[in-house]
């Protein structure tokens, strides 16, 4: 099945600070999510993006398909921002079937 | 519209226990799924639906069992509750082609 690989696994973060989260996957993909994971155990869908770039407040979105890549662009980090980042992948065949990755553990500090 | 519905939201069950974990969704997906989230670990896909009626195995479907009979309803089993069930399981619906799926906000069931 695809593989899906985050980096990196932890990051420490300043309040203010930028930061750039990667999501390597194996094959062609028909859906690519990223989601936030928040200290209460919810997952909230951030972007749908298995191609292109998508940009919502502080947070942008690129997927190169051809490549096999996306990365999560966290601008201006808060405190609230802290938690848990997943990459999701379906594969191009696997309909129903979703693949996260290990996940980010970010953490930022006030 | 509520989204994807899971209940209980706790569950503490002894092993060899069984019970049905609910999934509901208001938004007519076709695409259904059960996962399950081990402490540290991302989340892994137990069964999916593709439609009413329809259902396959996914990366852990070892002690579980699934039935879809209507689009909305997607409940999961445990037959004999084991410690190593002892997870947080999440459901997940998807609707057309250019949507991401939707969670709904977790079981968490521990199994003494």
């Amino acid at each position: 099945g695809i593989q899906v690989e985050q980096s990196p696994p932890d990051l420490i973060l300043q309040e203010g600070a930028n930061s750039t989260l990667r999501c390597n996957f194996s094959d062609s993909v028909n859906n690519l999510q990223w989601f936030h994971q928040n200290p209460w155990g919810q997952l909230i869908n951030l972007f749908y993006i298995p191609s292109g770039t998508k940009q919502n407040g502080r947070l942008s979105a690129t997927t190169v398909a051809t490549e096999r890549y996306s990365l999560l662009y966290i601008s201006s980090s808060q405190t609230t921002d802290s938690g848990v980042y997943f990459c999701a992948v379906q594969g191009g065949t696997s309909y129903g079937k979703l693949t996260f990755g290990q996940g980010t553990i970010l953490t930022v500090h006030p | 519209n509520a989204g994807v519905t899971q209940t209980p939201k706790f569950q503490v069950l002894k092993t060899g226990q069984s019970m049905t974990l609910q999934c509901a969704q208001d938004m007519n997906h076709e695409y259904m799924s059960w996962y399950r989230q081990d402490p540290g670990m991302g989340l892994r896909l137990i069964h999916y639906s593709v439609g009413a009626g329809i259902t396959d195995q996914g990366e852990v479907p070892n002690g579980y069992n699934v039935s879809r009979s209507t689009t909305e309803d997607f409940p999961l089993r445990l037959l004999s509750a084991a410690p190593s069930q002892t997870s947080v399981y999440f459901c997940a619906s998807k609707g057309g082609a250019f949507y991401g799926y939707t969670f709904g906000s977790g079981t968490r069931l521990t199994v003494v």
